[in-house]
């Protein structure tokens, strides 16, 4: 039972573009969300997150905008730099008293390639 | 300031083997959790210590045990491998409860 889902398995865009990652979820109970970037033979860098009690977050080049009707939340990167060619994932957790609460559940990830 | 420090990073073991990974959290975290992450799939959580104890478990069988020492170093154990154990495995640590997760590079274990 998959219940964070990245159903791109890669994304490829040019240097100065916006990218766009994707990531539905189907558990009700998780209200926090996370994204991780992820490097070859290194560990998930935490990037940015998002309680489900707002709707948008924004760091940097980094927004993440989450729909709770849809289950949907997407990390958009503006502009995308080469430097950001990784892999990304999107991870979800549960509130304090839930059994979930501390375990992140991850999607798939998505491979986003930044062109020059 | 080190961060999570896992070891090895690379290990080779026979089917039906017994093996054991090793994390030291970073400085300031006492909860330590571990993933394993199959090629092409993200990581999936095996189970987390605070407390010396083990506080939740993934969908995991019981040959993958665990232990956490009172310096808040943890170990993951797993009995008769599998060739499907071939994995990444990722330890996480955070500040107690919360979501300050920081990860360690992995050990790439491959059963043969």
């Amino acid at each position: 039972d998959q219940q964070v889902k990245q159903n791109s398995p890669s994304l490829s865009v040019q240097e100065g573009r916006i990218s766009i990652l994707n990531c539905d979820y189907t558990n009700s109970m998780f209200d926090y969300f996370l994204w991780y970037k992820k490097y070859p033979a290194e560990g998930p860098t935490f990037l940015i997150s998002i309680s489900s009690i707002k709707d948008k977050n924004e760091d940097g080049r980094f927004t993440v905008f989450l729909n709770k009707s849809a289950k949907h939340l997407s990390l958009h990167i503006v502009p995308s730099q080469p430097g950001d060619s990784a892999v990304y994932f999107c991870a979800a957790s549960a509130p304090a008293g839930g059994t979930s609460y501390g375990k992140l559940t991850f999607g798939q990830g998505t491979i986003l390639t930044v062109h020059p | 300031d080190a961060g999570v420090t896992q070891s090895p990073t690379h290990l080779i073991k026979t089917r039906g083997q017994q093996v054991t990974l090793r994390c030291s959290p970073k400085s300031g975290h006492d909860t330590v959790s571990w993933y394993q992450q199959a090629l092409g799939q993200g990581p999936q959580f095996i189970f987390q210590y605070y407390e010396e104890e083990e506080r939740q478990r993934g969908n995991f069988p019981d040959r993958f045990s665990g232990h956490q020492f009172p310096n808040y170093s943890s170990e993951l154990n797993v009995n008769a491998l599998l060739l499907g154990d071939s994995a990444l495995y990722l330890c996480a640590s955070s500040p107690g409860y919360g979501y300050g997760y920081t990860f360690g590079s992995g050990t790439r274990l491959t059963v043969v």
